[in-house]
């Protein structure tokens, strides 16, 4: 079935630095989505992405769709404190059967 | 402009019993997804849903497992005679018509089996 190869799986990072991570997949998306997941609670909706090379930025976020339609990547400037927590990037099926599939995640931590 | 609802946050069932997952999506949201996660996981899709209808139920267990949203009401995800393996973190998501893509999760509802 269709995959999402995500990485790195974890980052251990010191607070200020820059963060990159990406997703890959061997099939075509449409919609590629990125989530930060916190312990305890429900994904929540930072970037969605629909063209591919389109470039969105929300405040340090930075999110670009591939123009291979085929992988995406999350940049996180100056991180801080708060960005701890899982980032999960899905996408979402040429075939338009809304079905979204999510990547295993990255484990975002800062050192003190 | 409440998002999404799901209760309970916490359950505690035997092996056996049954579980009852509520979800009450978005407002003017008419498509629900049902996810489960297990500890250090990702999200598995199980079940895709509109008013009344179930779309896509690929990744729903053939047996003991059963997901509805009737006209009015919630979307109930219903797990029959549960075993320990059953226990995970089930979310549910909905999306607004005319971005099907955009998916909004609520908080989620933590089964724990005895």
């Amino acid at each position: 079935g269709q995959q999402l190869n995500q990485s790195p799986q974890s980052m251990f990072i010191q607070e200020g630095e820059d963060v990159s991570m990406n997703c890959t997949s061997s099939s075509i998306f449409n919609t590629w989505l990125w989530y930060k997941q916190d312990p305890g609670e429900g994904p929540v909706l930072l970037i969605a992405l629909y063209k591919a090379g389109e470039l969105t930025s929300n405040g340090r976020l930075t999110a670009q769709f591939g123009i291979t339609r085929k992988d995406s990547f999350l940049n996180i400037s100056a991180s801080i404190p708060s960005d701890v927590g899982i980032y999960f990037c899905a996408g979402r099926t040429m075939n338009r059967d809304d079905k979204i599939i999510f990547g295993k995640g990255t484990r975002l931590h800062i050192l003190p | 402009n409440a998002g999404v609802m799901q209760n309970p946050r916490h359950l505690v069932r035997r092996r056996g019993q049954e579980a009852r997952l509520r979800c009450s999506p978005m407002k003017g949201h008419s498509h629900v997804y049902w996810y489960r996660q297990l500890p250090e996981e990702g999200l598995k899709f199980m079940v895709y849903l509109q008013k009344e209808n179930i779309i896509d139920e690929s990744g729903m267990p053939k047996e003991r497992f059963s997901a509805e949203f009737p006209k009015e009401g919630p979307s109930i995800l219903r797990i029959q005679q549960v075993v320990r393996g059953d226990s995970a973190a089930y979310f549910c998501a909905s999306s607004p018509v005319d971005s099907p893509g955009e998916q909004y999760f609520g908080p989620g509802t933590r089964l724990t089996v005895t």
